[in-house]
């Protein structure tokens, strides 16, 4: 397609479950980033994956999150042992290196 | 923690006013970006400034940066009921990569 593409929509799991979520990029940018949104709130920066460099975990909220990027396309990320807290929406973007930044739709993780 | 910082947190205006939004960061930056988001999920890229440069404008928008102050703003002239969103400025920290690290946001709404 011709724009990030992110799945699921929409998530609902049950508290200590495990997630995966996916982000399908804008072929040929190689920069790649997931946020986290709760409500009314500004986007919490996550990973940060530029080529075949070391990505930038920094903003891993804990152990339970991890994030995986094959090449130059599609990032799954993970959280494990979900909890309450982790309820947000999860969003991707994409981008050519040092320009702007294009956006999934996002998912929405509930963790009941 | 967040790199940038908006000013106001939420802003309502008549339409035609005009609507200014500002936005304060930490470190050294490669670019500013300024960015849109409707209620909903996506976010739309507004402008990107550079470093080595001090103001820009697209239609009815300008951002203004002063890397000495490490600030920016963003006018909206002759607003419009579909200006009401909220407002994020990003900033990718020149501390090599372009990490794009986003603010708490502005919610503005165009009263008609």
């Amino acid at each position: 397609g011709a724009g990030v593409s992110q799945s699921p929509s929409n998530k609902v799991t049950e508290k200590g479950k495990d997630v995966e979520l996916r982000c399908d990029p804008i072929s040929g940018h190689t920069a790649l980033y997931w946020y986290r949104q709760r409500l009314g709130q500004g986007l919490e920066f996550l990973i940060y994956f530029q080529g075949n460099s070391a990505p930038d975990k920094s903003g891993l909220p804990s152990d339970r999150f991890s994030a995986e990027r094959t090449g130059e396309s599609v990032s799954t990320l993970t959280i494990q042992r979900t909890q309450q807290e982790d309820s947000a929406v999860y969003l991707c973007a994409s981008s050519l290196v040092g320009t702007k930044l294009f956006f999934g739709s996002g998912t929405q993780l509930s963790v009941l | 923690s967040q790199q940038g910082e908006e000013d106001p947190q939420a802003l309502s205006i008549q339409e035609g006013e005009n609507a200014t939004m500002n936005c304060s960061y930490k470190t050294s930056i490669n670019n500013l970006q300024w960015y849109r988001q409707n209620s909903g999920r996506g976010l739309v890229h507004l402008i990107l400034i550079r470093s080595n440069e001090r103001e820009k404008h697209s239609g009815r928008l300008r951002v203004t940066l002063d890397t000495s102050k490490k600030s920016s703003s963003l006018l909206i002239t002759a607003s419009r009921a579909a200006d009401t969103a909220s407002y994020f400025c990003a900033t990718a920290p020149n501390t090599g990569g372009f990490k794009t690290i986003f603010g708490a946001g502005t919610r503005l709404f165009v009263k008609a």
